[in-house]
């Protein structure tokens, strides 16, 4: 287990719809990404947050949004759900912006129906 | 744009056997390389990484082979068993996130 910690375990929400998923960092990791991974492929980078600050962002559109708080948990924000969207969500931690291992918590199965 | 490519998209290998996976890249400002373990309804799990300083790397029955000039990297599992059966992702990374390659399903036959 990484420590890596994330909620919920499966959401199923409608098109349109909005949707909030949560992370928790390994202890002692101040840096936080999000990745997309749809069925059969590998993990898509969505962004990354250092510090409480959004520091680098893959091809996702405004509508993924993120938030890192103080304690270094973090959210991930999804508005207008598309059905594209359906994905397996994963959040992955490290420790500083210089660090290069990420470890990835156990994901967030998003279906949108 | 595929960063990373990845094959074969599976494999099929023997109790005991050595199973192979092979990745390719284009950008030369990536500098770490690491493989990732996922087994269905589970994250990414980091197995092994190089950096492009060094050849190889063994850990246990893994080895990562490295060749900076062709832009190619390799993982080893020797004596393969049944419990690695599961989906393997090489990457690479240069700055922030990490490039996945599509993933290589291996099966170990017992």
């Amino acid at each position: 287990e990484t420590g890596v910690t994330q909620s919920p375990t499966h959401l199923i929400k409608t098109r349109g719809q909005q949707v909030t998923l949560r992370c928790s960092s390994q202890s002692g990791h101040n840096t936080v990404s999000w990745y997309q991974q749809a069925l059969g492929q590998g993990p898509q980078f969505i962004f990354q947050y250092y510090r409480e600050e959004e520091n680098g962002r893959g091809n996702f559109p405004p509508r993924f949004s993120g938030l890192q708080f103080p304690n270094y948990s973090s959210e991930l924000n999804v508005n207008a759900l598309e059905l594209d969207d359906s994905a397996l969500y994963l959040c992955a931690s490290r420790g500083g912006a210089g660090a290069y291992e990420q470890y990835f918590g156990p994901g967030t199965r998003l279906t949108v129906t | 744009q595929q960063q990373v490519k990845q094959s074969p998209q599976s494999l099929i290998v023997q109790k005991g056997g050595i199973s192979i996976i092979n990745c390719a890249y284009e950008n030369t400002a990536f500098d770490y390389f690491p493989w990732y373990q996922q087994f269905p309804g589970k994250g990414p799990a980091l197995l092994i990484a190089i950096r492009p300083d060094v050849s190889e790397k063994k850990e246990g029955r893994f080895t990562i082979s490295f060749n900076k000039s062709a832009k190619q990297f390799s993982l080893h599992i020797m004596d393969s068993q049944p419990g690695d059966s599961a989906t393997y992702f090489c990457a690479a990374t240069g700055a922030n996130n990490l490039f996945f390659g599509t993933g290589t399903r291996l099966t170990v036959i017992p």
